[in-house]
């Protein structure tokens, strides 16, 4: 299957710092990403979904101004978690899928451990 | 609302045993997929089933999407422990480009 690299795989941040999430697709083009977040023993919360070159469409109850999605490549697409706080802790996974519409298929990067002391 | 409901939501079971995993809904999905997790991993994609009645076989396990696409489920012949893990149903609604993602087995296979 295709392969999508997410980094880091763990980041530790203080309080009201932001963290940047990286997301690559690494052998093939995506054209539309999707953020993901897993709260313990659950299963995962689809965040927002971005195509590549225009702005990503949140789910209803996540903030935009707190979670910034870019999508800027057909490769990369990058969270950032702005002014951090305890509550932002949790597993962030990104999918990526390429072709079409039609196309349902996904696959997903190694997720992003973050935790905010 | 979750759309898409799996059951059991755990199962622990002995190496050897089989075992089902059901994926419900009351939507009609266009593709649904599955997906094998481990702890602190993402999601692997197992197999994607696309046509109503539609039967597929990955070694020991057998996945069924229903004929009405609403439902789907995974069969596990003679688990191992290496089967161990959160395995998730992941459906498309129509022509959306998302999935939606079903509430999560976490199986444990114990020697």
């Amino acid at each position: 299957g295709a392969v999508v690299s997410q980094h880091p795989s763990r980041v530790i941040c203080k309080s009201g710092t932001s963290v940047k999430i990286e997301c690559r697709s690494l052998d093939f083009q995506a054209t539309t990403m999707f953020w993901y977040r897993q709260f313990p023993k659950k299963s995962l919360m689809l965040m927002a979904t971005s195509n590549e070159g225009s702005k990503a469409t949140y789910e209803q109850g996540v903030e935009k101004d707190k979670f910034l999605i870019n999508h800027a490549s057909l490769t990369l697409s990058t969270l950032t978690v702005t002014s951090a706080h305890p509550e932002d802790s949790s597993f962030y996974i990104c999918s990526a899928r390429g072709g079409g519409w039609w196309v349902t298929e996904a696959f997903f990067g190694q997720g992003t451990r973050l935790t905010v002391v | 609302t979750q759309l898409l409901e799996q059951s059991p939501q755990f199962l622990s079971i002995q190496e050897g045993e089989n075992l089902t995993v059901y994926c419900n809904s009351s939507s009609v999905f266009s593709s649904l997929q599955w997906y094998r997790q481990e702890p602190g991993e993402g999601p692997v994609l197992l197999v994607t089933v696309v046509t109503g009645g539609e039967v597929k076989k990955l070694k020991r396990l057998t996945f069924q999407f229903g004929d009405a696409r609403k439902d789907s489920s995974l069969h596990i012949t003679a688990a191992q422990p290496g089967d161990t893990g959160l395995y998730l149903c992941a459906g498309a609604l129509g022509t959306a480009s998302k999935l939606t993602f079903g509430t999560g087995t976490r199986l444990q296979v114990t020697l």
